[in-house]
């Protein structure tokens, strides 16, 4: 298996721009977690699936922010309309149900200007 | 302002020495505790995992140690080399809930 594959690696986009961030799973891992890492605040947890459920997505900043998972294997995180202080590395981990290892993809670098 | 930041906290360690990296954790119902590298550009790597019926596991040249009584988890890397160099992450759950996360500490090797 590849690992969880996160596209595209690099996004530069202006503000106001939508930014859609796509998450392949690991196969048969059945829980999908999406993370942002700032310098300020480190790795945050926006949201989480089971079983392709969103369970909390109380981490997620504000309704400009929206994830999906349309199958077991695929998810999108979009933000509509970008700002600046969305700029962020955004992972996405995948696990084959807990309490065990999540795996991360290699992450998204997104900037807004 | 735009160049505050967490300040991680640092550790310097001389090539072939031990390193100890150390992290407090607050929730007392956690039952699954882990350590993730995070090397600059890359996303966090699983390093060792413990449960909470233990209180030391061991892996190649890794050792995590957990102190339930005072919510304290350490991991020891033997022999320390220039590839260890990164950012350090532990984090807890319990059950089927998200792993939280740690702010990190830096360990930075000496050759």
């Amino acid at each position: 298996d590849a690992g969880v594959i996160q596209s595209p690696r690099h996004e530069v986009t202006e503000m106001g721009q939508e930014v859609t961030l796509r998450c392949k799973l690991i196969s048969g891992h059945n829980s999908l977690f999406w993370y942002r890492q700032t310098m300020m605040r480190g790795l945050e947890l926006l949201i989480y699936f089971n079983n392709n459920v969103p369970i909390d997505d109380s981490g997620m900043p504000e309704d400009r922010f929206s994830a999906k998972m349309p199958n077991a294997s695929f998810s999108t995180l979009k933000i509509q309309p970008s700002e600046p202080r969305d700029s962020a590395v955004y992972f996405c981990a995948s696990r084959a149900g807990g309490p065990t290892e999540a795996f991360f993809g290699q992450g998204t670098r997104l900037t807004v200007v | 302002g735009e160049n505050v930041g967490l300040h991680l906290p640092t550790l310097s360690v001389q090539e072939g020495d031990n390193s100890i990296i150390n992290c407090a954790y607050s929730n007392s119902a956690s039952d699954y505790f882990i350590w993730y590298k995070q090397e600059s550009g890359k996303g966090p790597q699983f390093i060792i995992d413990i449960r909470s019926n233990m209180d030391k596991r061991q892996g190649q040249r890794v050792t995590v140690l957990l102190n339930k009584t005072v919510k304290h988890l350490s991991l020891q890397i033997a022999a320390t080399q220039p590839g260890d160099s990164a950012v350090y992450f532990c984090a807890e759950n319990s059950g089927n809930t998200p792993l939280v996360f740690g702010k990190g500490t830096r360990l930075s090797v000496i050759a």
